[in-house]
C-alpha cells in the first residue's frame, strides 16, 4: 500500500524559530513536492524534487529551503519562521511520468 | 494565466439526492486531469485520472466524466460517509511536474 509519512501532525512554533518538517515515502518515487493550504487559496506549491539533491522552486518559495539527501526523504525548512507561514503543510511524490500525486496526511504548523 | 476553478464552493445534499460537482480549466495544454477526496484534517486522497475529452471513470458512487474545457464529478444517491471536500488539479503538457489545484467543493450529505 502506498505510504507517504510527515514527521508531525501538528505543530507549535515561535516567530523566528528555525523549523524543520519531514516528509518520508515508501514508493520508490522519483518526485516530490511541498505544498501550503489555506482556505480560498487552494493548495500551492513551495518547492519539488525530481531526484536526491534536486530542487525546483514552485509558486511559492520564499522563505522556505528544501533538502533531499536521500530518495526517500524530502524535507521542507522554516528558516526563521513567520506568523504569515501558519498553514496546512502537505508533503507529496509521484513517479517520473508525473501521474497521480500521493499525498502524506499533512503538518499543521502555526506559528505564534 | 493557466487557470482551474471549482463549482460550487460548497453542496448541501440529502442522502440519495444525486448532483454534481463541476471543474473547469483554462490551461495552454492538458496532459491529465486528477481529482482527490480530502476529510477534515488529512491529506488529499486520489481518486481518478482522466487523459482525454470523452473518457470516463467510475467509483462505487463517483463517476468523473472529462470535456475540452470541463470535468464534472457525479455523486449518485450520496451517503453521509461522501461528506469531504473534494478537489480537482490539471496536469500540464508542457510542465508534467506540476499539479495546479482548483480551491474545492465542500460537500456535506446529510440523512
Amino acid at each position: 500500500d502506498v505510504k507517504v509519512t510527515q514527521s508531525s501532525r501538528y505543530l507549535v512554533k515561535r516567530t523566528g524559530e528555525k523549523v524543520f518538517l519531514e516528509c518520508v515515502q515508501d514508493m520508490d518515487h522519483e518526485n516530490m513536492f511541498w505544498y501550503r493550504q489555506d482556505p480560498g487559496l487552494g493548495l500551492r506549491l513551495i518547492y519539488f524534487s525530481y531526484d536526491v539533491k534536486m530542487k525546483e522552486k514552485g509558486d511559492i518559495p520564499e522563505g522556505y529551503s528544501v533538502s533531499r539527501e536521500k530518495k526517500e526523504r524530502f524535507s521542507l525548512i522554516l528558516e526563521s519562521a513567520s506568523t504569515n507561514q501558519t498553514s496546512m503543510y502537505l508533503c507529496a511524490s509521484s513517479s517520473p511520468t508525473g501521474d497521480e500525486q500521493y499525498f502524506g496526511p499533512g503538518t499543521r504548523l502555526t506559528v505564534t | 494565466e493557466d487557470q482551474v476553478t471549482q463549482s460550487p464552493e460548497a453542496l448541501r445534499l440529502q442522502e440519495g439526492e444525486s448532483s454534481s460537482l463541476n471543474c473547469s480549466y483554462t490551461v495552454s495544454g492538458l496532459r491529465g486531469l486528477f481529482w482527490y477526496r480530502q476529510d477534515p484534517g488529512k491529506g488529499p486522497e486520489f481518486l481518478f485520472t482522466l487523459y482525454s475529452a470523452g473518457e470516463e471513470k467510475e467509483k462505487e458512487r463517483l463517476k468523473a466524466t472529462l470535456t475540452k474545457k470541463e470535468s464534472f464529478l457525479h455523486i449518485t444517491a450520496p451517503k453521509p460517509e461522501d461528506s469531504a471536500t473534494y478537489l480537482c488539479a490539471v496536469q500540464l503538457s508542457y510542465n508534467t511536474d506540476k499539479l495546479i489545484f482548483g480551491t474545492g467543493t465542500r460537500l456535506q450529505v446529510f440523512p
